[in-house]
């Protein structure tokens, strides 16, 4: 089946605490991204990647690293989370970029306390 | 630059009722458009697109069209359903196979029996 996954599907943390949140595609999608979506701002882009080895930033990547070693995998590194990045965060793929369909993960609730 | 308009929500109908949600867009030049849908507590999926202006997206009873002249891209449905309560985010990508891909605030709407 097509999916993308995401891990862990929630997540309650302390300030400092460094953590990654987990991303992968079974399509073989070159392009993978990373959004938050918070009440009232809809979803905000972090980072994108068009490929393996090229990342770029988003809308919003201040306090956020991301790699991309491997096609399929794409985590996402908070290296000191602060409340302020409690939010819902969506990972997606497609095929090629933005004008393509978008397949999303289910979702990563993050609480940062 | 490029963007979405969509309403504001919530909406809330009740079971047959006819749905409309506005979709306006600014952009320099023709962009695709989607209609994306995320149900409680899942990720986002794409629910129809248009490529071109005077094209109909359609797909499980929902219809939008294309509108270059209106710069509209209006999801409308029929009679609508109970599982039809979700988050709707209209959304534009002017740069095929680029990272460029801007969604609208979405609209909650909410379906009552």
């Amino acid at each position: 089946e097509a999916q993308v996954t995401q891990n862990p599907r929630y997540l309650i943390t302390v300030t400092g605490k460094k953590l990654t949140v987990t991303c992968s595609q079974n399509m073989n999608h070159e392009y993978m991204s990373w959004y938050r979506q918070d009440p009232g701002l809809g979803l905000r882009q972090i980072y994108y990647s068009m490929n393996v080895e090229v990342t770029d930033k988003g809308d919003v990547p201040e306090g956020y690293k991301v790699s991309r070693k491997e096609k399929r995998n794409f985590p996402l590194i908070l290296e000191s989370p602060s409340p302020n990045q409690t939010s819902l965060y969506f990972c997606a793929s497609s095929l090629k970029g933005g004008s393509y369909e978008q397949y999303f993960g289910p979702g990563t609730r993050l609480t940062v306390t | 630059g490029d963007s979405v308009t969509q309403m504001e929500g919530p909406v809330t109908l009740s079971e047959e009722a006819f749905l409309t949600i506005n979709c306006t867009y600014t952009a320099t030049g023709y962009p695709s458009l989607f209609w994306y849908v995320q149900y409680p507590g899942e990720g986002l999926q794409l629910l129809l697109k248009a490529t071109k202006a005077d094209d109909k997206g359609s797909n499980k009873g929902f219809e939008a069209t294309y509108r270059k002249e209106t710069t509209s891209f209006h999801l409308e449905k029929g009679s609508v359903q109970v599982s039809d309560s979700a988050v709707y985010f209209c959304a534009l990508s002017d740069l095929p196979g680029a990272n460029n891909l801007f969604f609208g605030t979405g609209t909650r709407l909410t379906v009552i029996p």
